[in-house]
């Protein structure tokens, strides 16, 4: 396993609050991605990095923002969270630069927005 | 953007009977892959299929990449309690995003003892 600690695991906040979650891993893994899972729309990517300081949108980006200042770390920010951002939370990462191996999934950030 | 459909979407099943759900796309593939959640963890990859016409086993799962590259089975024998999660398909597109997978919806599993 590539050693992902997602934290927290679970959260409530309030609407408008900002909210950063955290991804960690341990294994030196160069990609490293941000997806929300609600019913019926499976997985859905946010956000990704394809490096230290090297990030991009995925399909669901709008109301969030991501940093990598460390390999290791990967930030994800909820500017002002809507009750629309009521999610779970997965971070992932890939060893390479083909996504052939798969990725690594941590065990996921519950929020909850009221 | 691409998609992958997968079905069904859910399954309410008895112990022992065998499983069959698939994925497909309107676009080629290079890579396909299987995924299982169970409930309240991340996904965890169960295969991976490498070229068209590959039949890949992990014990009671067996997973084939299909020839035309626009889909993928997952067959499950003899099920049992511990088979219960969501299933996900994920593949990477010919001309896609290098790095990216792209993922299906999901299968939900039930198993009745």
């Amino acid at each position: 396993d590539a050693g992902i600690t997602q934290s927290p695991r679970h959260k409530v906040t309030e609407t408008g609050t900002p909210v950063t979650l955290r991804c960690h891993q341990t294994e030196n893994h160069r990609y490293m991605y941000w997806y929300r899972q609600d019913p019926g729309h499976g997985l859905r990517l946010i956000h990704y990095s394809y490096g230290v300081k090297d990030t991009d949108k995925g399909e669901v980006s709008d109301g969030y923002s991501v940093s990598r200042s460390k390999t290791e770390d990967f930030l994800l920010t909820l500017e002002s969270a809507t009750s629309s951002q009521t999610s779970v939370y997965f971070c992932a990462t890939g060893s390479g630069m083909s996504a052939n191996y798969g990725y690594t999934f941590g065990s996921g950030t519950r929020l909850t927005v009221v | 953007g691409q998609q992958l459909n997968q079905s069904p979407q859910s399954m309410f099943i008895q112990e022992g009977e065998d499983v069959s759900m698939n994925c497909t796309s309107s676009s080629i593939f290079n890579t396909w892959l299987w995924y299982k959640q169970d409930p309240g963890e991340g996904p965890v990859l169960l295969i991976a299929l490498y070229k068209a016409g590959e039949l890949t086993s992990n014990g009671r799962l067996t997973a084939q990449f299909g020839i035309t590259r626009k889909d993928s089975f997952l067959n499950i024998s003899a099920s049992i309690p511990s088979d219960v999660g969501i299933y996900f398909c994920a593949g990477q597109a010919v001309g896609g995003s290098q790095g990216n997978l792209i993922f299906g919806k999901g299968t939900k599993l039930s198993v009745k003892p």
